[in-house]
């Protein structure tokens, strides 16, 4: 059962666009939703994280939006650039521990 | 501070082996995790040990267990390998057992032939 759904698969952008990831989740027990950004031959690197009880939070270029009601929340990435081009990965949290439910993840490809 | 160490970073095995890989967490940090990531069905969480006590467990067969030893380091093991054993197999660690930001290893790139 996949807890967590991510769209699209992958993004073509023009540096300076804004890339839009977008997530779902089902179980309303999750309460810590971070964002991870992954390079070839890397492991992820937490980008940003958001708790349920905030709408929006920024960091740098990042910004994620969230609606709880919804069940979803989105990464946005303001002014793209060719270093941003990595595949991205949403991720949920409920309870004690440090157990992340992670999205399928979504390429992401910054053009010059 | 040296980031999360994996090893070995490359492993080649046939079917019905077993394996055992290593992480070293960052140094003072307690709690290590563990996930596999495939391109089929990307990244999931196999499990977590704090204080040398598993704290949660993924959905995976008893065939992938794990330890953590006095030092914090963790080990996981696979047993009878299967063809669709083969991934990356990435370890996080994080200072505690709560919600903090975990951080990865660049993993070990298992392949079962």
């Amino acid at each position: 059962q996949q807890q967590v759904k991510q769209s699209p698969q992958s993004l073509i952008v023009q540096k300076g666009g804004i890339p839009i990831i977008n997530c779902a989740y089902e179980n309303t027990a999750f309460d810590y939703f971070p964002w991870y950004q992954q390079f070839p031959g890397k492991g992820p690197a937490l980008l940003i994280a958001i708790r349920p009880d905030v709408s929006e939070k920024k960091e740098g270029r990042f910004t994620i939006s969230f609606n709880k009601s919804a069940k979803q929340f989105s990464l946005h990435i303001m002014d793209s650039q060719p270093g941003d081009s990595a595949t991205y990965f949403c991720a949920a949290a409920r309870g004690a521990g440090n157990k992340l439910t992670f999205g399928g993840g979504t390429r992401v490809l910054v053009k010059p | 501070k040296a980031g999360v160490t994996q090893t070995p970073r490359y492993l080649i095995k046939t079917r019905g082996q077993q394996v055992t890989l290593s992480c070293s967490p960052i140094s003072g940090h307690r709690s290590v995790s563990w996930y596999q990531q495939t391109p089929g069905q990307g990244l999931q969480f196999l499990f977590e040990y704090f204080s040398e006590t598993q704290r949660n467990k993924g959905n995976f067969p008893g065939r992938f267990s794990g330890r953590q030893f006095s030092n914090s380091r963790s080990e996981m093991n696979v047993s009878t390998l299967e063809l669709g054993d083969s991934a990356l197999y990435l370890c996080a660690s994080s200072p505690e057992a709560g919600r903090e930001t975990q951080y990865f290893g660049p993993g070990t790139r298992l392949l079962v032939l």
